[in-house]
């Protein structure tokens, strides 16, 4: 089993929409969850993280994370065509010596006008 | 002026040369991070330092090295590039002192033919 797995889509969406992300990890002792944009031959840029169970919300942004179910999403709302990106959603293991992040290979997402 | 800055941005190079891709930080962050990314595979983490003195393999090290000339500087070497060393490689940055939340570079673009 990957490490962090995401559905490479693409995942199309009207304008308005609400679009849902997912990503499942397999290291249970995961700590952190992150969700990076990024767009065509550009480097990625932190949309926001999450560390606790339950939902997180930062403007048209929603994480969720279920530890128990080694789970974490994305929902944009209203999405806007400048949305349309790579999703890449990662994770850190532990804190200390062992902190570095595991990526998975993202989602792409197109919205259409 | 950007916070992490990367040289340089593209480079053509041929089969056996040594390339130096560096990084330059100004968020008074303590670690530095370099990944690789293609497409299909998502990031990869490369070599990663936790404050000058310490420096760590990630996962595909394996014909690169890397320097940590000071706590804003961490430098990645091709000793002899080779034509699947052609990638987009991003420096990172995060500060252990807060949410250790990794910041990227905007990449350099690298071709060895």
């Amino acid at each position: 089993q990957k490490e962090v797995e995401q559905n490479s889509g693409p995942l199309s969406v009207p304008e308005g929409a609400i679009a849902s992300l997912n990503c499942t990890y397999s290291d249970r002792g995961s700590q952190s969850f992150f969700w990076y944009r990024q767009y065509s031959g550009k480097s990625p840029e932190l949309i926001m993280f999450i560390y606790s169970n339950g939902d997180k919300e930062d403007g048209r942004f929603t994480a969720q994370l279920n530890k128990a179910s080694q789970y974490v999403s994305l929902l944009i709302r209203d999405s806007q065509p400048s949305d349309s990106a790579t999703y890449l959603c990662a994770v850190n293991k532990g804190g200390g010596s062992n902190y570095k992040l595991t990526f998975g290979k993202g989602t792409l997402l197109t919205v259409n006008p | 002026d950007a916070d992490v800055t990367q040289t340089p941005r593209n480079r053509i190079t041929k089969t056996g040369k040594r390339i130096m891709l560096e990084c330059s930080q100004t968020k008074g962050h303590d670690r530095m991070y370099w990944y690789r990314q293609d497409p299909g595979l998502g990031l990869r983490l490369i070599y990663y330092s936790f404050d000058v003195k310490d420096i760590n393999k990630g996962e595909i090290s394996d014909g690169y090295s890397v320097s940590r000339q000071a706590q804003a500087k961490f430098s990645l070497s091709l000793e002899s590039a080779i034509p699947n060393q052609t990638a987009l490689y991003f420096c990172a940055t995060s500060d252990s002192r807060g949410s250790d939340t990794q910041y990227f570079g905007p990449g350099t673009r690298l071709t060895v033919l």
